[in-house]
């Protein structure tokens, strides 16, 4: 079946620096991917929907400048934490649909940011 | 107004029991779909079940079946045979049909699932 791959699965870095997160559709191509953050035993909150060859929407209270998203191809999105803190740590899940699968969203294993 | 409803932050359920898991929702459309996720502690988002707003029956997927109450706009999860693996974090999710190839999940808060033996 489809999958969606995610780099790195788990990074930690220095407060002030910059993450990139890869967020790859492997076998389909996802004209639209979406960024969500958990924080622990907490939900999935959507931060941004991710369109190729367009800017980024994102969701209220989610700052665009802090969380950099490029689409650039039909198999890759990217999540840039700017400038990170340490209450940017949290996991970051990347989804992406197959525009012809309507009934299943694909999910990236994740990517968990320690921010020290 | 939050439009996934899930009450129970916590369940338990001896192995081999069945048991079910609640979801509510909440939306004006009338073309959506709803869709059960599982999170182990690893974190990885495991897709169980999905049931379309006009489906007529309810969804079935092996284990897992949903309990489709449109009227009460319900979408209960039940598992049965419950296995020891079934431990993990579930989540109730929607999206709705507005925009089907943008529009994205919204969750639930979860239920948290324990199976003991």
């Amino acid at each position: 079946g489809a999958v969606v791959s995610q780099h790195p699965s788990r990074v930690i870095c220095k407060s002030g620096t910059s993450v990139k997160i890869e967020c790859r559709s492997l076998d389909f191509q996802a004209t639209t991917m979406f960024w969500y953050r958990q924080f622990p035993k907490q939900s999935l909150m959507l931060m941004a929907t991710s369109n190729e060859g367009s800017k980024a929407t994102y969701e209220q209270g989610v700052e665009k400048d802090k969380f950099l998203i490029n689409h650039a191809s039909l198999t890759l999105s990217t999540l840039t934490v700017t400038s990170a803190h340490p209450e940017d740590s949290s996991f970051y899940i990347c989804s992406a649909r197959d525009s012809a699968g309507l009934r299943t969203q694909y999910f990236g294993p994740g990517t968990r940011l320690l921010v020290l | 107004a939050q439009k996934i409803t899930q009450t129970q932050p916590g369940m338990f359920v001896q192995e081999k029991e069945a048991v079910t898991l609640d979801c509510t929702y909440d939306t004006s459309d009338q073309s959506y779909g709803l869709f059960w996720y599982k999170q182990p502690s690893s974190g990885e988002m495991i897709f169980l079940i999905y049931q379309g707003s006009y489906d007529e029956q309810n969804a079935t997927e092996g284990r897992y079946s949903l309990n489709f109450q449109k009227a009460r706009k319900s979408a209960n999860l039940v598992i049965s045979a419950s296995q020891l693996g079934d431990s993990a974090m579930y989540f109730c999710a929607m999206r709705e049909a507005r925009n089907q190839a943008g529009t994205a999940l919204i969750f639930g808060k979860g239920t948290t699932l324990s199976v003991s033996s």
